[in-house]
């Protein structure tokens, strides 16, 4: 079973860079084809859900434009993981932020890993 | 964008009813249409892909329909663990997007 977990800082001070990882186990990050994909999706507080980007094993890359400037998604197919930078933070990204594997659809999600935005 | 919009944004219902929540796409997305349900402090889990396809492991009392702009999600026998939030998202193009979620509470 395909299982992925999320882990960073949960405390970023406003202005510099969240980072996060999800590291993925139960099975290779990597497809021959590039069959699916590897996203980065964040809830707020009390808000709904939000596609921050995804990333193909081959290092392609696709990100929301409403992030696009601050986001880097980059994949280690080494250590089977994928990671997520968001520069120039404000309070504004305070978010549950969640990895999923990604067909046409999320199927599998780590929990998620929340990710306040304060000094 | 492709905005989703859902209907209606909350529900009250009891164990046992029939619940029926819509998704409606601004431009036609054809069957890219996915359903999940969101428990709090839980990952979104997938309920059905391609707008009618159940995904492994979701009960048959979960159902979805539509084309085009118009989706329906139904729930044909509400249970218990049913009370959650229920969003639609949208895999026709980039940006991929969710609507704003439809919470179903207890009645």
């Amino acid at each position: 079973q395909l299982q992925l977990q999320e882990s960073g800082s949960g405390l970023v001070k406003p202005s510099q860079t969240l980072s996060l990882t999800c590291a993925v186990s139960g099975g290779s990050i990597s497809s021959d084809d590039d069959s699916w994909s590897w996203s980065w999706i964040r809830q707020p507080p009390g808000k709904g859900l939000e596609w921050i980007g995804y990333i193909y094993q081959s290092g392609s890359t696709d990100y929301n434009p409403s992030l696009k400037s601050r986001v880097t998604i980059s994949v280690d197919r080494w250590k089977n993981q994928f990671s997520l930078k968001l520069t120039s933070v404000t309070a504004a990204d305070t978010a549950v932020y969640y990895c999923a594997r990604t067909d046409y659809y999320f199927d599998y999600w780590g929990q998620g890993t929340l990710v306040t935005v304060s000094s | 964008d492709i905005q989703m919009t859902q209907s209606p944004s909350s529900l009250s219902a009891s164990v046992g009813d029939r619940v029926t929540i819509t998704c409606r796409a601004s431009q036609s997305i054809s069957s890219y249409l996915n359903w999940y349900q969101k428990k709090l402090g839980k990952a979104p889990k997938l309920l059905i892909y391609a707008a009618s396809s159940l995904q492994s492991g979701v009960p048959s009392r979960f159902s979805g329909s539509g084309s085009g702009t118009d989706f329906t999600l139904t729930i044909s026998s509400l249970q218990p663990e049913d009370f959650a939030t229920y969003y639609c998202q949208q895999s026709y193009s980039s940006p991929l997007t969710f609507g704003g979620g439809t919470k179903v509470e207890i009645k």
